[in-house]
């Protein structure tokens, strides 16, 4: 196993448009994490899910912001009508137990 | 809700000398403590971590973190730094949920 992994690795996108990110966690990791992550930041946590259930969601999660999980393996995150304020890093993580995660190389996301 | 500060947004450092790195929390929850390296280009990767029992946590690769209940702290030291070691850290904490701090970028000139 190689780890988590993201895809794609850098996203430019105009304002306006839809985009999609896709995350695949270790093998056996039942948990899986969403963060954001701004220039001259930590990460922010976004969204939690065990296995397919989404069990928590970061108030930073607009209603432009959707994630899945819908086999309880690799999870997507899609943002609706960009905007230049979503231009970021966006971070998955993965776990088998709750207070060891393992993260993605990340998706590096321009708004233009 | 949880908060941590990272006292230092850099710290340059000559190879060989010590490091400290430091990280303040709060929180109204007993707290997991962790800090995590990100090296360029590369993502988070958990470097320690403390859970409980013993409030000194070492890692692989010489450093260790002492959890100081009564000062909040959980700083992050070495006693003798890489030019390998170059790197930005975050120190995070988890309660109610997982909160990183803004991070230290730790620079190691030769």
């Amino acid at each position: 196993d190689t780890g988590v992994s993201q895809n794609p690795r850098h996203k430019i996108t105009k304002r306006g448009q839809n985009v999609t990110f896709r995350c695949d966690p270790i093998s056996e990791h039942n948990r899986l994490y969403w963060y954001r992550q701004t220039l001259g930041q930590g990460p922010e946590f976004l969204t939690y899910f065990q296995n397919e259930a989404q069990l928590e969601k970061s108030r930073l999660l607009s209603d432009r912001f959707s994630a899945e999980r819908p086999k309880g393996s690799f999870s997507t995150l899609e943002i609706q009508r960009t905007e230049q304020g979503d231009s970021a890093m966006y971070l998955c993580a993965s776990s088998l137990y709750p207070h060891e995660q393992y993260f993605g190389p990340g998706t590096r996301l321009t708004v233009t | 809700a949880q908060s941590v500060t990272q006292l230092d947004s850099q710290v340059p450092v000559f190879e060989e000398a010590p490091v400290e790195l430091r990280c303040n929390y709060s929180s109204s929850v007993s707290v997991y403590l962790f800090w995590y390296v990100q090296y360029p280009n590369q993502g988070l990767q958990l470097l320690l971590k403390y859970l409980s029992g013993s409030t000194l946590v070492e890692s692989i690769n010489g450093f260790e973190a002492e959890f100081n209940k009564s000062q909040t702290s959980f700083h992050l030291r070495k006693p003798s730094v890489h030019i390998s070691d170059t790197a930005e850290y975050f120190c995070a904490v988890k309660g109610d949920d997982m909160r990183f701090g803004a991070g230290t970028r730790l620079t190691v000139k030769p």
